[in-house]
């Protein structure tokens, strides 16, 4: 079974840097989607990036930017110029790329990273 | 705006008591999941429903049930509930064919409460 792995409960930035948040995943599969989803203390799931893991090219939004080691099994976010909105939980995701007849698979999260900005 | 609405938002009841979550999906989204938010356990995925059949369970009580109907919109029944069954319950929503197949929507949450 596929298994995700947040080993930063709670991380803190200064306003205007950056922070990165680690995430590593365990799985047999060699094609799989990764995912960042950012939960404010609205409790909204937000999409912030996701990751094709048959591309070698990491994905970027914007500010956010993750390093994926597909070897490693590594998948870390990085948020440059943090802003005071950026505070929340950020929960990293796999999913894998088999499709049942049309539909893909659930997502496996993590425990989650409380990412905190300081002004 | 996910595109994805659940009801109600917050649910307060006894234990032993029974409720029934709904959820809408985005317009055309087949696949519908549930998934749990609870402090101990963090997020966990129920179970998925595609075009009204039951697709996958996951880590679902057997106190709990789902169903999705024809026009799409998937209820979650949780019964005999217990005190550990408080969480924020997420439905999310996904589309087959669509530019944004790989993404799973999700709904604002229903949070439950069991006094």
């Amino acid at each position: 079974a596929q298994t995700v792995t947040q080993s930063q409960p709670e991380m803190s930035v200064q306003e205007a840097e950056t922070v990165t948040l680690s995430c590593t995943y365990d799985t047999s599969e060699s094609d799989y989607y990764l995912f960042w989803y950012k939960q404010p203390p609205s409790r909204q799931m937000i999409l912030v990036i996701r990751q094709e893991a048959y591309k070698q090219q990491n994905a970027t939004e914007n500010r956010f930017s993750v390093n994926f080691q597909k070897a490693a099994k590594s998948f870390s976010l990085k948020i440059s110029d943090s802003q005071l909105g950026d505070a929340a939980m950020y929960f990293c995701a796999y999913r894998s790329s088999m499709n049942y007849g049309g539909s893909q698979g659930n997502l496996i999260f993590g425990k989650g990273t409380k990412l905190s900005v300081k002004p | 705006d996910s595109g994805v609405t659940q009801t109600p938002k917050h649910l307060i009841t006894a234990t032993g008591q029974r409720v029934t979550l709904r959820c809408s999906p985005r317009s055309g989204d087949l696949s519908v999941y549930w998934y749990q938010q609870s402090l101990d356990q963090g997020l966990q995925f129920l179970i998925q429903y595609y075009n009204g059949e039951e697709r996958a369970k996951g880590n679902i009580l057997e106190r709990f049930s789902a169903q999705q109907f024809p026009d799409l919109h998937s209820e979650l029944n949780l019964s005999s509930l217990e005190l550990g069954d408080s969480a924020l319950y997420f439905c999310a929503s996904s589309g087959w064919g669509r530019a944004d197949y790989n993404e799973q929507f999700f709904g604002p949450g229903t949070r439950l409460t069991v006094l």
